[in-house]
């Protein structure tokens, strides 16, 4: 069964620094989303993205934070200065454009440290 | 702003007992509900939500839209149903629009 994949599993970076977070979608999705989770927290939207822009985006996606659609197979998130509340589990999830009641498909996660 | 509120973060229930995670919510109009289960070091994965009135491993969820609540039940808890449930809420009629949590419950069946 297809899913949606990420990497790395764990990035640990300093603070100030720009990290990349992958995400490879299933591959007849159309539509794009990331969330993230800090420790003990809720999970939160940042983002979603279809037909090569965004389409939504919560306040916490500011300025900092863009996505991008590289290529065909690809969905990323990048943090341009990372700053320690950044710390978090980022999760991608992808859903088709079917009908009204699609499912969002969640990848494992990828757990950022900024030091 | 649409809110999900899960009141336990931690629910201990016996093998074999019920088991009753609460959900509240709070939105205006008519929001699609789901539960997510996340088992230990496995991803988010849909449950159930209320659109397909199914039961999925032994648990359904009614939408209550007079108490605004979504509660999910099992009759009778399995070892394998420790894990973390979320909540979640999806508003708008596309179908894409984001997803609002709540804050979880951790589920541990005891033996």
């Amino acid at each position: 069964e297809p899913e949606v994949t990420q990497t790395p599993s764990h990035q640990v970076t300093q603070m100030g620094q720009e990290v990349i977070l992958r995400c490879v979608p299933i591959s007849n999705h159309l539509y794009f989303y990331w969330y993230r989770q800090i420790l003990g927290q809720k999970v939160e939207f940042l983002v979603s993205f279809y037909n090569n822009e965004i389409s939504e985006k919560s306040e916490i996606f500011d300025d900092q934070f863009s996505v991008e659609r590289p290529d065909g197979s690809n969905f990323t998130l990048k943090i341009r200065s990372t700053k320690l509340e950044d710390s978090a589990m980022y999760f991608c999830a992808s859903s088709p454009v079917e009908n009204f009641h699609n499912e969002q498909f969640f990848g494992p996660g990828t757990r950022l440290t900024v030091l | 702003a649409q809110r999900v509120t899960q009141p336990e973060k931690l629910l201990s229930v016996f093998k074999g007992a019920p088991v009753e995670l609460k959900c509240n919510y709070s939105y205006s109009g008519s929001p699609e509900l789901f539960w997510y289960v996340q088992y230990s070091r496995q991803r988010l994965q849909l449950l159930l939500r209320h659109i397909s009135r199914e039961s999925i491993k032994g648990f359904t969820a009614d939408l209550n839209k007079g108490e605004t609540s979504f509660h999910l039940k099992k009759p009778f808890a399995q070892e394998e149903d420790s894990a973390m449930y979320y909540c979640a809420l999806r508003i708008g009629s596309f179908g894409n629009e984001k997803l609002t949590f709540g804050t979880g419950t951790r589920l541990t069946i005891i033996p």
